[in-house]
């Protein structure tokens, strides 16, 4: 049963410090989506990639957030530095076109003191 | 872009009873309604998914329906049960898994 894999499950830092999340998507899969959840906003968008090539990263904050695929079986999910606003759920999730729908990670929780 | 709208945000009702969460969407191009129940501190995970070619899908005590001249599509669980208990997610998209946009989610408490 393939799944999506994510690290660190938890992150607990300091405001100013730098975080990377990782994340592994599914053999096969080529699109890859970060999510961020809190308790009041749902499932938020962040971006997302297809073939490795960001497609749209418009629901991140370019001035701290970063998002990047060095090769097909790796995305990253970097902020620097981090605030306490950043605490959150941040969800990876892959898919492809034969499959039409996501598959997520299991999140990695990370608290910014 | 599509927007999607849930509702009710928080939903409780009683064992055995059924629960029904609604969503609307905006875009009439749409053609993929998934539904995602995420427990606590898990992951949401696809519980049932209806195409626009179809106007209902049933998988044991799950159903959801799709009406498209009123874009609009329920979730439907019948003789709920305690586990049943979650946030539930609908989504809707229409270029594939390009640009599927979540509702905001029902906390669905099922109380024995």
């Amino acid at each position: 049963d393939a799944r999506v894999t994510q690290t660190p499950r938890h992150k607990v830092t300091e405001m100013g410090q730098e975080v990377t999340m990782r994340c592994q998507p599914i053999l096969g899969h080529n699109t890859v989506f970060w999510y961020r959840q809190t308790m009041m906003q749902g499932l938020e968008l962040l971006a997302y990639f297809r073939n490795r090539a960001p497609l749209d990263d418009s629901g991140m904050p370019k001035d701290r957030f970063s998002a990047e695929m060095p090769d097909a079986t790796l995305a990253t999910l970097k902020i620097q530095p981090s605030e306490p606003r950043d605490s959150a759920v941040y969800f990876c999730a892959s898919g492809s076109r034969e499959t039409d729908t996501q598959y997520f990670g299991p999140g990695t929780r990370l608290t910014v003191l | 872009g599509e927007n999607v709208e849930q509702h009710p945000s928080t939903l409780s009702v009683q064992e055995g009873d059924s629960a029904v969460i609604k969503c609307t969407y905006s875009d009439s191009a749409s053609n993929y309604f998934p539904w995602y129940k995420q427990e606590l501190g898990k992951r949401p995970q696809l519980i049932i998914d209806i195409r626009s070619n179809v106007g209902e899908k049933k998988d044991q005590r799950i159903a959801v329906t799709l009406n498209k001249t009123a874009k609009h599509f329920s979730l439907h669980i019948t003789e709920t049960q305690p586990e049943d208990s979650a946030v539930y997610f609908c989504a809707a998209t229409y270029e594939g898994i390009n640009d599927m946009r979540f509702g905001a989610g029902t906390r669905l408490t099922v109380k024995p």
